[in-house]
């Protein structure tokens, strides 16, 4: 079994829905995060997690929510999808040091019509 | 704001054929950097970590280094494969409490067989 999951994989959507997308991991680490990616481009850091208490806004956080529900879940949220919030959305983890390599989800491509 | 790019964005090599490709960075308060695989519809690889104290970190036919004082680091790829085809992304994480990382746009390599 994969240690980040993401689900769902794939997700076609119209403009003014809303989303959620899923992450859990079985690591036991305690930072996650959201990245997405477009195309041609790295990964932008969307929001971020230390714990169930600590949630924090990254780069390009306009338009998303997130849950971290329990230490092993964290939720991203697109309370009213855009067009533009088309991309391919990676959930990621690592360890409270930051000193292992972070380890991340298969991502899930989002088209919003 | 930390900015990471990669050069070249594309390659083509012959099989065997040793590669070096190219991440700079705009802030030397790293506090490490990692390579990361990417295959078409996949979620990201890591290849390796090089802590900010470290200079270099090998596996296998790969070898990365590290000079915090120039802002850049080298993936060294040997006697590639067509296996190695892929994309490959160079992400820095900075030296603060979130340690979320700044990603590069990553170098799409091929390896003709």
């Amino acid at each position: 079994d994969a240690d980040v999951t993401q689900t769902p994989r794939n997700r076609i959507t119209k403009t003014g829905k809303r989303i959620m997308l899923e992450c859990s991991q079985t690591k036991g680490h305690d930072r996650m995060y959201w990245y997405r990616q477009d195309p041609g481009l790295g990964l932008r850091l969307i929001y971020y997690s230390f714990d169930v208490k600590d949630i924090n806004k990254g780069e390009i956080s306009d338009g998303y929510s997130v849950s971290r529900q329990a230490q092993a879940k964290f939720s991203l949220s697109l309370e009213s999808a855009i067009p533009n919030q088309t991309a391919l959305y990676f959930c990621a983890t690592s360890d409270r040091q930051g000193n292992q390599p972070q380890h991340f989800g298969d991502g899930t491509r989002l088209s919003i019509l | 704001k930390q900015e990471v790019t990669q050069i070249p964005a594309a390659l083509s090599v012959p099989e065997g054929e040793n590669l070096v490709l190219n991440c700079s960075f705009t802030d030397s308060a790293i506090y490490n950097l990692q390579w990361f695989r990417q295959d078409p519809g996949k979620g990201l690889t890591s290849l390796l970590l090089i802590q900010s104290s470290q200079r270099e970190q090998t596996s296998g036919r790969l070898n990365a280094s590290l000079d915090k004082s120039s802002g850049r680091s080298t993936l060294y790829i040997a006697a590639s494969q067509p296996g190695d085809s892929a994309t490959y992304l160079c992400a820095g994480g900075m030296d603060t409490g979130r340690r979320a990382l700044t990603f590069g746009s990553g170098t799409r390599l091929q390896v003709q067989p």
